[in-house]
């Protein structure tokens, strides 16, 4: 179980589009399409933004999208907005009913 | 409103134990799996522990296996999280989530869809 791996910050201007990206295994993000993004405002409880690798629950907008290639997974955030700004975690099934984080990425909208 | 609302958190001592509990509200507990998740000092977050619907599949990460045990009453609307043999490196604040997946899917644990706010575990001497 050993932490999936995201860059620590990456920024972006309002209205530009930033990706994150989320490096596993093939135990991991490469073996299942069971990948979920989450974004956490610092002294807020996290919310799921994308599921499933690319779906989005109810209510968050379609400027947040998923997809994976190999053993890594990439949270794409288009037309930049300033309320983006958070922390961004990555999350993968890990096999044998367990399941790993990434170490999250600082998200800064300039 | 779906609302999850942890408590039980505090200051503990290296090797004691503490128990945690998660009273669930706004939707069908039993319909969904429930986890634990906590967030270190350092701001990195870690799942602790799943538990299917009817309890029928609990889990564990390594780095609790042995030492914290899970659990739900489904009647009661709430989850625990039985803690024991408490190191410094548990010392994070830990959340509570509900599952996205219905019951009606295999019990995996990787979207965690609704938190809580979260309970502080200090543990130092």
């Amino acid at each position: 179980q050993s932490a999936l791996t995201q860059p620590r910050s990456v920024s972006g201007s309002p209205g530009q589009s930033v990706t994150i990206s989320c490096t596993g295994t093939s135990s991991d993000v490469g073996g299942y399409n069971y990948v979920s993004w989450f974004q956490h405002h610092p002294g807020k409880a996290p919310k799921l933004m994308i599921y499933d690798v690319s779906k989005r629950p109810s209510g968050v907008p379609d400027r947040f999208s998923g997809s994976t290639s190999g053993n890594t997974a990439s949270l794409t955030i288009s037309g930049l907005q300033a309320d983006d700004e958070a922390d961004y975690y990555c999350s993968s099934y890990a096999g044998s009913y367990t399941s790993v984080f990434g170490g999250g990425t600082k998200l800064t909208v300039l | 409103e779906v609302q999850l609302v942890e408590s039980g958190g505090g200051l503990v001592q290296p090797g004691r134990s503490l128990r945690l509990s998660c009273a669930a509200s706004g939707f069908t507990f039993d319909d969904y799996a429930m986890h634990w998740v906590r967030q270190f000092p350092g701001k990195g977050l870690e799942w602790v522990s799943g538990v299917s619907w009817n309890s029928g599949r609990l889990s564990y990460a390594d780095s609790v296996k042995g030492r914290f045990t899970i659990s739900r009453d489904n009647a009661k609307n709430s989850l625990y999280l039985q803690m024991s043999s408490l190191r410094a490196e548990d010392t994070a604040l830990y959340y509570c989530a509900k599952d996205l997946r219905s019951r009606f899917l295999e019990y995996l644990p990787y979207a965690f869809h609704i938190w809580g706010q979260g309970t502080m575990v200090t543990v130092s001497s």
